[in-house]
C-alpha cells in the first residue's frame, strides 16, 4: 500500500522559513515523479511543484518559484520543500502527492499544516 | 498559465438522482497524436486529502465505482455521478496536467438536497 507521510508543519513568524518533509514507503520510490500542493484554509487546491523521476527534473508555479525549494532523496525516499521568507498567504495544509505517467495525482499523504503568524 | 473554471460552484441534489459537474480550460488540453485529453478529477470529503477519480478525462481510477463518469474534449468536461449516495457528498476538482504548471479548478462542493 502506498503510503505518503508529511512532517514539518508549524507555526512560524513571517519572513521565517520552514522545511516539509515527505516520507514515502509501499512503492519502489526511485523513479517516480512526486509533487507538493497546498490548500489554504477553506479554499481550493494549488499546485506548488513537482519532480519527475525519470528525467530528474523540478517544475514550479511562477508565483512560489524562488521562495520554495523542492529537493528529493531517493536513498531515504522522501521529498522536501524548503519555504523561506513566508507571508501570512502561505498558510495551508501542504500536501504530498505522488504523480503517475503524465501528470495525475494517484496518491496523496494527510498534509501537515501551515500557519505563518505573528 | 491553464485556467480552469469549474461550474456551479456547489450544488445539491437528491439521493438517487443525477450530479452533474463542469470544467472548462482555458485552452485545448487534448493532444492530436493519440487523441488523450490531459484532465483529472478528484473527490475531497471534509478532512481528508483529494482523492483521484478520473485520468484521461474518462478512465476512472483504481477502485471507483462506475456511478462516476468522465466525459468531454478539448475545453469542456462533465463529471456525472448518477444515482447518488450519501458518501458522495464532497467538493470535486478537475485539474490538467496537459502543461505545467498544472493547474486545478475552484472546485464543485457537492450536498444533498
Amino acid at each position: 500500500e502506498v503510503q505518503l507521510v508529511e512532517s514539518g508543519g508549524g507555526l512560524v513568524h513571517p519572513g521565517g522559513s520552514l522545511r516539509l518533509s515527505c516520507a514515502a514507503s509501499g512503492f519502489t520510490f526511485n523513479g517516480y515523479s512526486m509533487s507538493w500542493v497546498r490548500q489554504a484554509p477553506g479554499k481550493g487546491l494549488q499546485y506548488i511543484s513537482h519532480f519527475t523521476g525519470g528525467r530528474g527534473d523540478f517544475y514550479y508555479t511562477d508565483s512560489l518559484k524562488g521562495r520554495f525549494t523542492m529537493s528529493v532523496d531517493n536513498a531515504k525516499n522522501s521529498v522536501y520543500l524548503q519555504m523561506n521568507s513566508l507571508r501570512a498567504e502561505d498558510t495551508a495544509v501542504y500536501y504530498c502527492a505522488r504523480v503517475l505517467a503524465w501528470g495525475w495525482f494517484d496518491s496523496w499523504g494527510q498534509g501537515t499544516l501551515v500557519t505563518v503568524s505573528s | 498559465d491553464i485556467v480552469m473554471t469549474q461550474s456551479p460552484d456547489s450544488l445539491a441534489v437528491s439521493l438517487g438522482e443525477r450530479a452533474t459537474i463542469n470544467c472548462k480550460s482555458s485552452q485545448s488540453v487534448l493532444t492530436s497524436p493519440n487523441n488523450k485529453n490531459f484532465l483529472a478529477w478528484y473527490q475531497q470529503k471534509p478532512g481528508q486529502p483529494p482523492k483521484l477519480l478520473i485520468y484521461w478525462a474518462s478512465t476512472r481510477a483504481s477502485g471507483v465505482p462506475d456511478r462516476f463518469t468522465g466525459s468531454g474534449s478539448g475545453t469542456d468536461f462533465t463529471l456525472t455521478i448518477s444515482g447518488l449516495q450519501a458518501e458522495d457528498v464532497a467538493v470535486y476538482y478537475c485539474q490538467q496536467y496537459y502543461t505545467t504548471p498544472y493547474t486545478f479548478g475552484q472546485g464543485t462542493k457537492l450536498d444533498i438536497k
